[in-house]
């Protein structure tokens, strides 16, 4: 069964810093990944897709890689701010079954 | 437009009740699915709809009961619930095929009394 691993579980840094989230997989076998952001209490916002025969995609500040033959992607988050603030999940596709991560809480202080 | 909505936000009900959640999008997505999110923890699968046929239950205990009476609506049927069924249930919607990327609904908080 397919293990999605996410660390660190919790990440506190200071306005302005740049910044790297980690996911990893233990089946490559995957069609894509999604990285999602989620606020507490609400829904998941998807910030990026990588499909599996994709490397990366960008938006804006948002950079997410896929290296899937050792099973893992990273979310790079450049000058961070207050407002990206949120716990943010990563998502890995078998067919129509989706697999979640637990998470990496985001804190940035103004 | 890309939304996906889900009523109501907000779900109280006694263990003897009746209730239902009802999820609503109008992407032209075939494929919707229903999570359920306990606090702190990353959502966990329990249905799928493939052009409105159920094509994946995890194993969720009959209380829960999905429908999907066409390509835009989901709902989902609860009833007899326990207290440990309280959670965020979200909704989710995306085409049946490649890339299967989901789109997400702002989920439905249920208390359980």
């Amino acid at each position: 069964k397919q293990e999605v691993t996410q660390i660190p579980a919790a990440l506190s840094v200071p306005e302005g810093e740049n910044l790297v989230l980690n996911c990893s997989f233990t089946d490559s076998a995957i069609y894509n990944l999604q990285w999602f952001r989620q606020d507490p209490g609400k829904g998941l916002t998807s910030l990026l897709l990588i499909q599996s025969s994709q490397r990366e995609q960008t938006s804006g500040r948002l950079n997410a890689s896929l290296d899937k033959s050792s099973g893992r992607s990273t979310l790079y988050i450049a000058a961070s701010q207050p407002g990206d603030s949120a716990t943010y999940l990563c998502a890995v596709t078998n067919f129509n079954k989706f697999y979640f991560g637990s998470g990496t809480k985001l804190n940035v202080k103004p | 437009d890309t939304e996906v909505t889900q009523t109501p936000k907000h779900l109280v009900m006694g263990m003897t009740n009746k209730k239902s959640l009802k999820c609503e999008q109008h992407m032209g997505h075939r494929a919707m699915y229903w999570y359920k999110q306990k606090a702190k923890k990353p959502p966990e699968l329990m249905f799928v709809y493939s052009y409105e046929k159920l094509s994946i239950n995890e194993s969720v205990p009959s209380r829960f009961s999905p429908e999907c009476p066409n390509s835009s609506l989901l709902n989902l049927h609860l009833h007899a619930l326990q207290p440990e069924d309280s959670a965020l249930y979200l909704c989710a919607s995306s085409n049946p095929g490649l890339p299967y990327e989901q789109y997400f609904g702002p989920g439905t908080r249920l208390t359980v009394t």
